[in-house]
């Protein structure tokens, strides 16, 4: 069975910095590039960061990048976030998602970033 | 930044209709990348279909998707209960990949 469990609940103050983790079982990890998504309260999904299999080349939005940085351990099935000068605007649900081939095929149940003071 | 405009933004049916559902790109999406999700209250999204047609493993036969260029549709044949949700559809085959902002399938 696929599983994908990103790291509990988190409330940051603005300014301050997270480190999201993801951990992956049922799948081929070191074949799959991952993937972050994010969706604002009662709003839509939107694209995060994404990684490629070996971690050799990475992927940002513009709203995140320079602030956000996605990694991965194969070693420990692992994907993370690394998140600093957080805003308001990056309050969320993060989801961890397996891409292939452009599509999202598995999700995690995802994790609640709270950037509020 | 391929733009994708969904419509309706909500579409009210009863169990037993057919829905149709539409994604428009701002730009031709290249290779098919475009699929479609399924998202209920309090879960993670779950992916329907991709490549434009191909159904997701363990997708009902009464889910379907079709379309080329910058117009594409997501049909359900017959609601069930379970159908009612937000859809969204989402295209790779322009960088950065986007979702478009999804159609509330009620009752």
């Amino acid at each position: 069975e696929v599983q994908l469990l990103e790291s509990g609940e988190s409330l940051v103050q603005p300014g301050g910095s997270l480190r999201l983790s993801c951990v992956a079982s049922g799948f081929s990890f070191s074949r799959s590039g991952m993937s972050w998504v994010r969706q604002a309260p009662g709003k839509g999904l939107d694209w995060v960061s994404t990684i490629t299999s070996n971690g050799g080349s990475t992927d940002y939005a513009d709203s995140v990048k320079g602030r956000f940085t996605i990694s991965r351990d194969n070693s420990k099935n692992a994907l993370y976030l690394q998140m600093s000068s957080l805003r308001a605007e990056d309050t969320a649900i993060y989801y961890c998602a397996r891409e292939w081939y452009g599509h999202f095929d598995f999700w995690g149940l995802g994790t609640l970033v709270t950037v509020s003071s | 930044e391929i733009v994708l405009t969904q419509s309706p933004g909500t579409l009210s049916l009863s169990p037993g209709e057919g829905a149709t559902l539409s994604c428009r790109a701002s730009q031709s999406i290249s290779n098919n990348y475009l699929a479609w999700y399924q998202q209920k209250p309090g879960q993670a999204p779950r992916l329907l279909i991709y490549d434009v047609s191909t159904r997701a493993t363990g997708i009902p036969d009464r889910f379907s998707g079709s379309g080329s260029g910058t117009d594409f549709t997501l049909t359900i044949s017959r609601l069930e209960p379970e159908d009612f949700a937000v859809y969204y559809c989402q295209q790779f085959g322009g960088s950065p990949l986007t979702f478009g902002g999804g159609t509330k399938v009620e009752i």
